[in-house]
């Protein structure tokens, strides 16, 4: 069954440290993945996006890496700031019968404290 | 340019009740997309357009639930006969192109049906 587990389910740092956020997933066959940040009452919004050939993807102070062969992915966040506190969301596509499909994570709500 | 809008921001219906949900998508996509959000879970696949091919519609959970998508622009999800079970943030996303494209979310429509 494709599925896409993320852990921790919610985490709590204080600004200015860093943390690494998982994402686990037995989606196949694999297309790509990609990492949304969900602020409280927004749409998610992308971060980066990774094919099965890339394993790592920086966008500023995100940094992603994918390990296509034990099928994990992380999000490194440095430096935090107030404005990272929202939930993350993983999301893993695939194709189907020529059509792509995607399976979402529920997701890490993280929250960070000055 | 202005991004992709939902409206209204928030409904409150009675049970039985019947719903429209209203998506603008980004000018110019020809994608569009609807999603269901239920608290604590990922975000659910509803029903996808794509220019003037036909609808996929595998994700919609009963035949309460309906889309259209009016000049290749403007999309309305209506629920028939609300139950509380529907109660939920309805997502609305749009991509230039077809899946393989980078999707552009809304800031939701929190329905909530007592």
């Amino acid at each position: 069954k494709n599925q896409v587990e993320q852990s921790p389910q919610s985490l709590i740092i204080l600004e200015g440290k860093n943390c690494t956020l998982q994402c686990n997933y037995t989606v196949s066959p694999f297309s790509n993945l990609r990492w949304y940040k969900q602020d409280t009452g927004r749409g998610p919004v992308s971060l980066t996006i990774m094919t099965f050939s890339e394993n790592t993807k920086s966008n500023g102070r995100y940094t992603a890496t994918l390990d296509a062969d034990t099928k994990q992915s992380s999000l490194h966040i440095t430096a935090s700031q107030l404005s990272d506190s929202a939930s993350y969301i993983c999301v893993v596509s695939y194709l189907l019968s020529g059509t792509y499909k995607y399976i979402f994570g529920t997701g890490t709500r993280l929250k960070v404290l000055a | 340019g202005a991004g992709v809008s939902q409206s209204p921001s928030n409904k409150v219906t009675e049970k039985g009740k019947d719903v429209e949900l209203r998506c603008d998508p980004i000018s110019g996509h020809t994608a569009l997309y609807w999603y269901r959000q239920s608290l604590g879970q990922g975000l659910e696949f509803l029903i996808y357009f794509q220019g003037n091919s036909a609808p996929d519609k595998s994700g919609l959970p009963s035949d309460r639930f309906s889309a259209e998508r009016t000049g290749g622009s403007v999309s309305t999800l209506t629920i028939q006969r609300t139950q509380q079970e529907d109660s939920a943030v309805y997502l609305c996303a749009s991509s230039l192109g077809d899946r393989s494209y980078e999707q552009y979310f809304g800031p939701g429509t929190r329905l909530t049906v007592t």
